[in-house]
């Protein structure tokens, strides 16, 4: 069974820095690498799929990479609206979700 | 404009059922596998049931296998999820989500409670 392990558990960050977010598979999951942003009270926004492939409408100072076990979203220069929770997907098999990342301002 | 949104939550005792529905718009229902996803309370994500485009394929959690069954009526663009042997950790937001592995399009989520 595949785990999906985020770190860290918490992020702080000051607005207009970069904030570097992993995410870990215990097996292989090749690219089939989703990330989501929720903040409280709504439902998930999908960001990153295919680990790399930006979904329509989310800015360029989100990106993905990585591929196999390791996966890392970068958020270049934080702006105010990017604070919330941040989960990564894998979708290998059945869709399996990290335990999260809350990005909180420093 | 896609839409999904969930009814159907709401308080139920221990060992009880609910059935939670997801009416679909925006899209040709048919042709999309649809899911159901929950999240407890301040908890993370999980993944609960997915029924492909035509009912063919079902697969479940471990966690909600034998208890739970998805459904879907393509003629009125419904996705259902029947809920019994309910417990108190199947408490949380259970959201509808139109998956092709990732989901770009959620419902705003319906809570359900199991209490006595």
């Amino acid at each position: 069974e595949i785990v999906m392990t985020q770190s860290p558990a918490t992020l702080s960050v000051s607005p207009g820095e970069r904030a570097t977010l992993s995410c870990r598979a215990s097996q292989s999951v090749s690219s089939n690498l989703a990330w989501y942003q929720q903040k409280p009270g709504q439902a998930p926004r999908l960001l990153i799929y295919g680990a790399s492939t930006r979904a329509t409408g989310i800015p360029a100072r989100f990106s993905g990479s990585g591929s196999g076990t390791e996966f890392t979203l970068t958020i270049s220069s934080l702006q105010s609206e990017d604070f919330a929770v941040y989960y990564c997907q894998q979708y290998n098999n059945w869709p399996l979700f990290g335990q999260g990342t809350k990005l909180e301002i420093k | 404009e896609v839409q999904l949104v969930e009814s159907g939550g709401g308080l139920v005792k221990p060992g009880g059922s609910l059935r939670l529905s997801c009416a679909a718009s925006g899209f040709t229902f048919s042709s999309y596998s649809m899911n159901w996803v929950r999240q407890a309370p301040g908890k993370g994500l999980e993944w609960v049931s997915s029924i492909s485009s035509s009912s063919s394929y079902i697969y479940y959690a471990d966690s909600v296998k034998g208890r739970f069954t998805i459904s879907r009526d393509n003629a009125k663009n419904s996705l259902y999820l029947q809920m019994n042997s309910l417990r108190a950790e199947d408490t949380a937001v259970y959201y509808c989500a139109r998956m092709n592995g990732y989901s770009s399009d959620w419902g705003q989520g319906t809570l359900v409670t199991v209490s006595s």
